[in-house]
């Protein structure tokens, strides 16, 4: 069984530019959750998605957005990118959004900003 | 605000012994608590879970426990094995919502 699917791996980008993240969630998993990853904050969540609609949000600006397709597949997207960016970005799904299923992790898009 | 907390950044283990990770949390309202190993670049792996109407769940080498009123879980791996050498996280999410708030993570060494 595939897990979860995440592209690119890595990308570098500059402070201003916007970045699409892709993930393909395990499939038969519905929910769709997104976290960033960084040395000094550990993981933080972003987002969830299910059925499409964003159930759930972290505590980050308007500038980090997503959305979720029809398959299940999710893309989150970040404007006006800034130096703080820089992080691992994990993606992870699970059968359903009722918080009593464990979610399973892609490995991640190293996103770097120069 | 951390909710979740591991205040042991590393843990160094002999091969074939016990190891165990501890995890605090401070949040009442989690009900759902999960384990997680992750290797250099790579994704968090699931390893184990626990609801919190248990106090124990066991999976082969990997037990974790509950002890709700202390807000305390751990790992115990029994044996110890050198692969165990990884980063371990435990999380929690609360009311039936798949927002799951993550440990620092305990840095695992299980030496031959």
């Amino acid at each position: 069984k595939a897990g979860v699917t995440q592209t690119p791996r890595y990308l570098i980008k500059t402070r201003g530019q916007q970045v699409t993240l892709s993930c393909s969630p395990i499939s038969g998993h519905r929910s769709v959750s997104w976290y960033q990853q960084t040395p000094g904050q550990g993981l933080q969540f972003l987002f969830e998605y299910f059925s499409e609609t964003q159930r759930n949000k972290g505590n980050f600006p308007g500038r980090f957005s997503g959305r979720q397709f029809s398959n299940s597949r999710s893309e989150m997207n970040v404007s006006t990118l800034e130096l703080g960016d820089s992080a691992l970005y994990l993606c992870a799904s699970s059968l359903d959004p009722t918080g009593t299923q464990p979610q399973h992790f892609g490995d991640g898009t190293r996103l770097s900003i120069l | 605000d951390q909710q979740v907390k591991q205040n042991s950044p590393s843990l160094s283990v002999q091969e074939g012994r016990i190891s165990i990770l501890n995890c605090d949390y401070t949040n009442s309202m989690f009900d759902y608590f999960l384990w997680y190993k992750k290797y250099p670049a790579e994704g968090p792996t699931f390893l184990i879970s626990i609801s919190s109407i248990k106090d124990k769940n066991e999976d082969g080498r990997f037990t974790v426990f509950l002890n709700k009123s202390a807000k305390h879980l751990s790992l115990h791996i029994v044996p110890s094995q050198p692969g165990d050498s990884a980063v371990y996280f435990c999380a929690a999410s609360a009311n039936n919502f798949n927002k799951f708030y993550f440990g620092s993570g305990t840095k695992l060494n299980v030496k031959p």
